[in-house]
């Protein structure tokens, strides 16, 4: 079973920050969390990942809670292109084999 | 760019028959590749994890002997539906660690089955 939990849909305005959440309020210090999104009909894209400091890249940013329960994944300025399922996953950073559990993720609509 | 390409993106088949789907790691090693099956407004559901020079390891549920997994080498993995069914049907993914860690996700194969 997936150890996160998301809200099943978001709408956002095109070119407003999303606000993804996601609650992870049973994860080990060993954990990291990751985002991932797919495209309708395409393979999932790695999006950014994180331990227990907020992390920043190209695409996205991620804030993680200081008791690391819970995380936000902030797309700055969202496009139509943006429209997905988001999903946000945890996995140990000792993994070495890349097994993934995927939960049901966020539906994101960005509207025009 | 795409650092795991899959082939073909989609097929056809008819009932009874065999199809394999091919996975690539592009310009680095994978010993260990994911297979993942996703129907329509469903999230992915793991299948197996495919193991190079060694057997493929199921996930509970999944037929091994229908899903045959060959990881013959560092940066290929197939997987084979054998006597395919139209609920079979379905949109294959496969997946592999990138050195660093992170893991990343082919374009995935549409098989469709009639």
């Amino acid at each position: 079973d997936a150890k996160t939990t998301q809200p099943p849909s978001m709408d956002c305005a095109e070119g407003r920050a999303a606000n993804l959440p996601c609650n992870h309020s049973t994860i080990s210090g060993n954990e990291y969390v990751y985002w991932y999104r797919q495209i309708h009909s395409q393979g999932p894209q790695y999006i950014i990942h994180g331990l227990k400091n907020n992390e920043t890249n190209e695409m996205a940013s991620l804030i993680i809670t200081e008791d690391r329960k819970s995380s936000t994944l902030i797309l700055p300025h969202a496009t139509l292109r943006d429209t997905a399922v988001y999903y946000c996953i945890v996995r140990p950073s000792s993994s070495n084999t890349g097994k993934l559990i995927f939960g049901q993720g966020t539906t994101l609509q960005v509207k025009p | 760019g795409a650092v795991v390409s899959q082939h073909p993106s989609w097929v056809i088949c008819k009932s009874g028959t065999s199809v394999k789907i091919e996975c690539r790691s592009l310009d680095f090693q994978a010993t260990t590749m994911f297979w993942y099956r996703q129907f329509p407004k469903q999230s992915l559901m793991l299948m197996a994890t495919s193991n190079e020079g060694s057997k493929a390891t199921y996930e509970q549920g999944v037929e091994k002997d229908k899903f045959l997994i060959n990881h013959a080498s560092l940066t290929l993995s197939t997987l084979t539906v054998t006597s395919a069914h139209p609920e079979d049907s379905s949109f294959y993914i496969c997946s592999a660690s990138y050195p660093g860690n992170t893991i990343y996700f082919g374009e995935g194969s549409w098989l469709t089955v009639v």
